[in-house]
């Protein structure tokens, strides 16, 4: 079975400073997509970034990008000039590829960071 | 645009009663999950359903149920309520989960 491990409970980080969150995961496919979900006070669960296994170039949003290392199983998302509105729990998600397009997310613990002014 | 809507965004049940929680996904979305999250966990997956046939199944309880109908709405049917059972209910849909997952805002269950 496949498994999200987040190393890092809890981060912390000064507003505009940039802050990096771990994530590694364990599958033996080939094809998966990877994903930072973001879940602020509201509880409300946000995509924040995704990642096609096949793809080597590291996905980017905005402010927010990964280090994809396929070998080492490797997805951390790097936040650049943090701001007070980052300050939330943010989820790891690994999904295997597959043809019927409905296979689960598979989340890991949680990293919650935390912005100080 | 349109988001998964959930009903109801809470809901207060007493020990062995009956809860219904309703999802509906993104127009043209035909895959829809069941999530459950405690207090301080991540999201456990409970069920999905993939063209309104259930597509794969985690760790639910047997005594909850959910369908899919046939306007795509879904519906996670809880009976015999427990404490434990208090938590953050999702539900997401996706296009074939290409482009990750669309959450709904969660229906809080609290079970006293």
């Amino acid at each position: 079975a496949q498994t999200v491990t987040q190393s890092q409970p809890e981060m912390s980080v000064q507003e505009a400073e940039t802050v990096t969150l771990s994530c590694t995961y364990d599958t033996s496919e080939s094809d998966y997509y990877l994903f930072w979900y973001k879940q602020p006070p509201s509880r409300q669960m946000i995509l924040v970034i995704r990642q096609e296994a096949y793809k080597q170039q590291n996905a980017t949003e905005n402010r927010f990008s990964v280090n994809f290392q396929k070998a080492a199983k490797s997805f951390s998302l790097k936040i650049s000039d943090s701001q007070l509105g980052d300050a939330a729990m943010y989820f790891c998600a690994y999904r295997r590829a597959s043809q019927g397009g409905s296979e689960k997310l598979v989340f890991g613990k949680g990293t919650k960071l935390t912005v100080n002014p | 645009a349109a988001g998964v809507i959930q009903s109801p965004r809470h809901l207060i049940k007493e020990k062995r009663e009956t809860a219904t929680l309703k999802c509906y996904p993104i127009p043209r979305h035909d895959t829809v999950y069941w999530y459950q999250q405690g207090p301080g966990q991540d999201p456990q997956f409970l069920i999905s359903f993939y063209e309104k046939m259930q597509s794969d199944k985690g760790s639910i309880p047997d005594r909850f149920s959910a369908q899919q109908f046939s306007d795509y709405h879904s519906e996670l049917n809880m009976s015999s309520l427990e404490l434990g059972d208090s938590a953050l209910y999702f539900c997401a849909s996706s296009f074939r989960g290409f482009y990750g997952y669309t959450f709904g805002s969660g229906t809080r269950l609290t079970v006293v």
